[in-house]
């Protein structure tokens, strides 16, 4: 079946630090990937997306690219904010058939000022 | 254009009583989906649904729980006796559905459901 593995948390940051959440999925066919922000007691906002293969998906300064050959997708960003402070999903969806979003296990982000 | 919109945003129960979950999906979504994350966890996926239909209900409790998206209305989320571990919040999500070209599912503010 399908999956998506993200990198545990929590992940503890300076602020103007340099951030990666590591995301690998495992599908049949291709996917189109994308990453969510949860903030506290919010639901889930979709951050940023690609839909095949060497897309580059970007939002709000962070930064993904859709990898085939190494089955990832790890979010970046070059310099995180407090703001920032939240938890990510990463996610992959098909745009045909029965298809049921699959989410990673989430990755929870602390910035310090 | 309205989001998703779920109501209750926050629904206390007492152990045994009944509790019924609303989910109105973005203009235009025919599909809805149904997650529960509990504290600390990822989201876990429990139903799939259509207008009338029940698409994939593999990830629902096969007792207690049952979903509906009937043709007029929100779709509803319902967990019968409920006991403490149901605690949880619940999120539903929509989409255009396949052949629209959009993959991207975009969710409501989610219920949390405390039962005491």
């Amino acid at each position: 079946g399908n999956s998506v593995t993200q990198m545990e948390g929590p992940v503890t940051l300076s602020e103007e630090a340099f951030l990666t959440i590591n995301c690998t999925y495992t599908a049949t066919g291709y996917p189109s990937l994308f990453w969510y922000v949860q903030y506290p007691g919010e639901g889930l906002q979709l951050l940023l997306k690609a839909t095949k293969a060497d897309d580059k998906g970007s939002n709000k300064g962070f930064e993904a690219t859709y990898r085939k050959e190494t089955t990832s997708f790890h979010l970046e960003k070059g310099s995180v904010q407090v703001s920032d402070s939240a938890v990510y999903f990463c996610a992959l969806s098909f745009s045909g058939g029965s298809y049921i979003p699959t989410f990673g296990r989430g990755t929870s982000l602390i910035v310090h000022p | 254009n309205a989001g998703v919109m779920q109501n209750p945003r926050h629904l206390v129960r007492r152990r045994g009583q009944e509790a019924r979950l609303r989910c109105s999906p973005m203009k235009g979504h025919s599909h809805v989906y149904w997650y529960r994350q509990l504290p600390e966890e990822g989201l876990k996926f429990m139903v799939y649904l259509q207008k009338e239909n029940i698409i994939d209900e593999s990830g629902m409790p096969k007792e207690r729980f049952s979903a509906e998206f009937p043709k007029e209305g929100p779709s509803i989320l319902r967990i019968q006796q409920v006991v403490r571990g149901d605690s949880a919040a619940y999120f539903c999500a929509s989409s255009p559905g396949p052949g629209s070209g959009r993959t991207e599912a975009f969710f409501g503010q989610g219920t949390r459901l405390t039962v005491v």
